[in-house]
């Protein structure tokens, strides 16, 4: 079965940079692309980027440009997002998510709790 | 970037009623919207895309209608399992938007 599996939450300093992994598995991770999903109470779902799992090339929300990168390791079926220079308004739940049909989010990552405080 | 406005932002229902949840695209995005249902502590997950195609496993009490601008989710005969937050989405390029959701709770 399709699974996305997310690295855990994570608490870290106002400044620094994280990066979130989300590894598929179940299916061939190159034939679908990835997209990533920002969670938050004041702005509910925006979407971050996507990232072709095959080529590695990504394109990005116009207000991520700059804080968010999206890489890829095919050897290992893994998808990456870094988030940096973090702030208290980055600190929400970050999805992966798979892309299906006509661009829709078929499956989804657990989520990863990122909470940035000093 | 396409607004999407959901509406309403909160619903209350019980178990054996039928519900209506619309949303508006702030342009027309043809058949181009999907539906997710996400309940308390998990992630979205899909249940309609296309408008009205039902994804894989969904339930056939749930139906998805519209085109251009306005689209709405339709679920029959609520089940105890249907409550949580609804949220739509156009996929007519990017960047994908999503609706702020609306909050099916029990009365």
């Amino acid at each position: 079965q399709v699974q996305l599996q997310q690295s855990g939450a994570e608490l870290v300093r106002p400044g620094v940079s994280v990066k979130i992994s989300c590894k598929g598995s179940g299916y061939t991770f190159t034939d679908y692309a990835m997209h990533w999903v920002k969670q938050s109470h004041a702005k509910s779902l925006e979407w971050i980027g996507v990232i072709s799992t095959y080529y590695g090339d990504a394109s990005y929300n116009q207000k991520f440009k700059g804080k968010a990168t999206m890489t890829v390791d095919k050897s290992s079926s893994t998808a990456y997002m870094e988030l940096a220079r973090l702030t208290s308004e980055d600190s929400a739940i970050y999805y992966c998510a798979r892309e299906g049909n006509l661009v829709c989010l078929d499956y989804w990552g657990q989520g990863t709790t990122l909470t940035v405080s000093s | 970037d396409i607004q999407m406005t959901q509406s309403p932002a909160s619903l209350s229902a019980s178990v054996g009623e039928t519900v209506t949840i619309t949303c508006r695209a702030s342009e027309n995005i043809y058949s181009y919207l999907a539906w997710y249902q996400q309940k308390q502590g998990k992630s979205p997950q899909l249940l309609v895309y296309n408008a009205k195609t039902l994804a894989e496993g969904v339930p056939s009490r749930f139906s998805g209608s519209g085109s251009g601008t306005q689209f709405s989710l339709k679920i029959n005969s609520l089940q105890p399992e249907d409550f949580g937050s609804y949220y739509c989405q156009h996929h007519y390029g990017t960047p994908l938007t999503f609706g702020a959701g609306t909050k099916l709770e029990l009365k």
